[in-house]
């Protein structure tokens, strides 16, 4: 098993480029996850589906969209980069959704993208 | 708030010296706290889960301990390879999504 792959693994946009961040895995994970990390704070959460043809918002959603056409798949689309976009962003897998009655199981984070916006 | 505390930012052992990272945090109803590990480059990876005070989970040279307001992460006789940085997040009653801490680096100098 690949696990959970994540490409590109670099990039560099000029402010109000669009571009997708692609996210896969192969453990059929039915939640599926994007976080972003910025130096000196937590990991936090973007978006999330849990399941195909179902995403939700998380903390902080506000300039990327995200879609779940199959199980293995979970792209996130920045619309018009910002350079407040700068950050590491890691896609996680798991294998059911955590809700109010159940709880986190083990998430698998993929090798995460480097984005610099100028 | 739901809030989560990770200190110290940054630890520097030797090889071999015994030490503790802190996790500590403030929710309204604790479902659960996990330790990742973090390599330089890479994504966190799965450590430990813990749900109640007292619970204690071991794995090689670190240990996860766990009380109503704070969890530990002890680590014994550490090794260079243990080096990374390490965090902690925290599942509560109120939001079923995780609240992370900024993480601790430890480097372990041989």
């Amino acid at each position: 098993n690949a696990g959970v792959t994540q490409t590109p693994k670099f990039q560099v946009l000029k402010t109000g480029q669009s571009m997708t961040l692609q996210c896969a895995q192969d453990m059929n994970h039915e939640y599926m996850s994007w976080y972003r990390q910025d130096p000196g704070m937590g990991l936090r959460l973007i978006h999330y589906s849990v399941g195909a043809g179902i995403t939700d918002q998380g903390e902080v959603p506000n300039g990327y969209n995200v879609s779940r056409s199959t199980t293995e798949d979970f792209p996130l689309r920045l619309l018009s980069a910002a350079p407040s976009q700068t950050s590491v962003y890691f896609c996680a897998s798991s294998y059911s959704m955590p809700s109010l009655r159940e709880r986190h199981n083990e998430q698998f984070f993929g090798p995460g993208t480097r984005l610099t916006v100028l | 708030e739901d809030q989560v505390t990770q200190s110290p930012e940054a630890l520097r052992l030797q090889e071999g010296e015994s030490s503790s990272l802190n996790c500590s945090y403030t929710v309204s109803g604790l479902r659960g706290l996990f330790w990742y590990r973090q390599d330089p480059g890479k994504g966190p990876e799965f450590l430990f889960t813990l749900y109640s005070a007292g619970e204690e989970k071991e794995k090689e040279r670190l240990k996860a301990t766990l009380t109503k307001k704070e969890s530990f992460l002890h680590i014994t006789a550490p090794k260079p390879e243990d080096s990374a940085t390490y965090l902690c997040a925290v599942q509560a009653d109120s939001n079923y999504q995780l609240i992370w801490g900024a993480g601790t680096k430890l480097i372990i100098k041989p």
